[in-house]
């Protein structure tokens, strides 16, 4: 089966810009997960969409950071204004209901610089 | 909150040794899961292995086993007859209940030397 989807790989932006990534789960796959990785750290996680419906954004910045999943099948994430503490991998991954069950699958990420 | 412990940076081992990577975690609950992901430069994240709480017997796939110490909230990671192929950022993940988050440690940086 076709892998979980990101696009692009790398992007660099001037802070206060704006950037968006995008994700293309495993089809089927009804539960789907943004994560921030800052260089040397642990992936952690922004939000949460189970079909279109938001379940967890309680670690997402909402005053820069928006995500949207529409038909419950591909999700953008967008940074309005970027800061430089932004810089980070920015992972996608998705799984079928009850992921510790069938697993996760993660994309290969966004790896986003902010100058 | 839980969290994830691992205090091991970085480590080293010889092609075809083996290795233990160590996890410590925090939480309340009694049924939850517990994972190691292996990260390559990729970005990837691939799954090792998984434990399931209330499953006494410990995890084993193939050439990697885990040590799960429910009682110290323990689970390291062995990696038998090493191989190059195993260097790769090493992440220990627990989930606290069906359907909630992933939470990661800090990661342990593994180099597997010829």
């Amino acid at each position: 089966e076709a892998g979980v989807a990101q696009s692009p790989r790398y992007k660099i932006i001037e802070k206060r810009q704006s950037v968006a990534f995008w994700c293309n789960p495993i089809s089927g796959h009804a539960t789907l997960y943004w994560y921030q990785q800052i260089l040397g750290q642990g992936p952690k996680l922004l939000i949460q969409f189970q079909n279109n419906g938001v379940v967890d954004d309680s670690q997402l910045p909402k005053d820069r950071f928006s995500a949207e999943r529409l038909k419950g099948v591909d999700s953008t994430l967008k940074i309005q204004p970027a800061k430089l503490e932004d810089s980070a991998v920015y992972l996608c991954a998705s799984s079928s209901w009850g992921g510790r069950y069938y697993g996760y699958t993660f994309g290969s990420g966004t790896r986003l610089t902010v100058v | 909150a839980q969290t994830v412990t691992q205090s091991q940076p970085e480590m080293s081992v010889q092609e075809a040794e083996t290795v233990t990577l160590s996890c410590t975690y925090d939480t309340s609950e009694n049924n939850y899961y517990l994972f190691w992901y292996k990260q390559p430069p990729s970005r990837q994240m691939i799954l090792v292995i998984r434990q399931e709480a209330y499953k006494q017997q410990n995890a084993t796939e193939n050439r990697f086993s885990v040590n799960f110490q429910k009682a110290a909230k323990s689970f390291s990671l062995k990696i038998s007859d090493s191989q190059l192929g195993d260097t790769a950022m090493y992440f220990c993940a627990f989930e606290e209940t069906s359907g909630s988050r992933l939470t990661f440690g800090e990661g342990t940086q593994l180099t597997v030397n010829p």
